[in-house]
């Protein structure tokens, strides 16, 4: 089954606490991105990746890093976390041109 | 800048009725428009979509409608069932197939 799988689905962590959000697809897409959605805000754009060693800030990069060292994964590193990135956080990815397809959403919360 | 609004935070339709969801965007060289639903606790998920060469894009029950000249499209549902209650959002391509969100349409569909 096409998908895009995220781990873990939910996580509460505390301030400073290093953490990794996986994000793995098995579409073959070039595209990878990774979104937060916020109540009333929308999805807003964190990171991309157009290709496997080839990523570029979104909208909202602060705090975050990505790595894209396979096709496949893409994951979201938060060095340092704090209670503004308390979020849900999505995983996209797509060929280029073409719609995106979301993981399920990883809920974190940071005490 | 760059931006993609919603007409209505909130939609309430009965059961049976055609359902119509507005946006605006900002950025008059999009190129490409996607609709996406989002169920509670999901991920969004793919609707339809329509390029700009078009102004009209019909599938199974939906029909997207572009208006180049005022930069507006929208969504309509017809016969509108319970399972169409969802968070509905129109995402516009910018560059570097970038997907800019707006705010997203609460659809209740009530019996």
């Amino acid at each position: 089954e096409a998908q895009v799988t995220q781990n873990p689905r939910y996580l509460i962590t505390v301030t400073g606490k290093k953490l990794t959000v996986t994000c793995s697809q098995n579409m073959n897409h070039e595209y990878m991105s990774w979104y937060r959605q916020d109540p009333g805000l929308g999805l807003r754009q964190i990171y991309y990746s157009m290709n496997v060693e080839v990523t570029d800030k979104g909208d909202v990069p602060e705090g975050y890093k990505v790595s894209r060292k396979e096709k496949r994964n893409f994951p979201l590193i938060l060095e340092s976390p704090s209670p503004n990135q308390t979020s849900l956080y999505f995983c996209a990815s797509s060929d280029i041109g073409n719609e995106q397809f979301f993981g399920p959403g990883t809920r974190l919360t940071v005490l | 800048g760059e931006s993609v609004g919603l007409h209505l935070p909130t939609l309430s339709v009965q059961e049976g009725d055609n359902s119509i969801i507005n946006c605006a965007y900002s950025n008059s060289a999009s190129d490409y428009f996607i609709w996406y639903k989002q169920e509670s606790g999901k991920g969004p998920q793919f609707i339809i979509d329509i390029r700009s060469n078009m102004d009209k894009r019909q599938g199974q029950r939906v029909t997207v409608l572009l208006n180049k000249t005022v930069k507006h499209l929208s969504l309509q549902i017809a016969a509108t069932q319970p399972g169409d209650s969802a968070v509905y959002f129109c995402a516009d391509r910018g560059g570097y197939n970038k997907l800019i969100f707006g705010a997203g349409t609460r659809l209740a569909v009530h019996p």
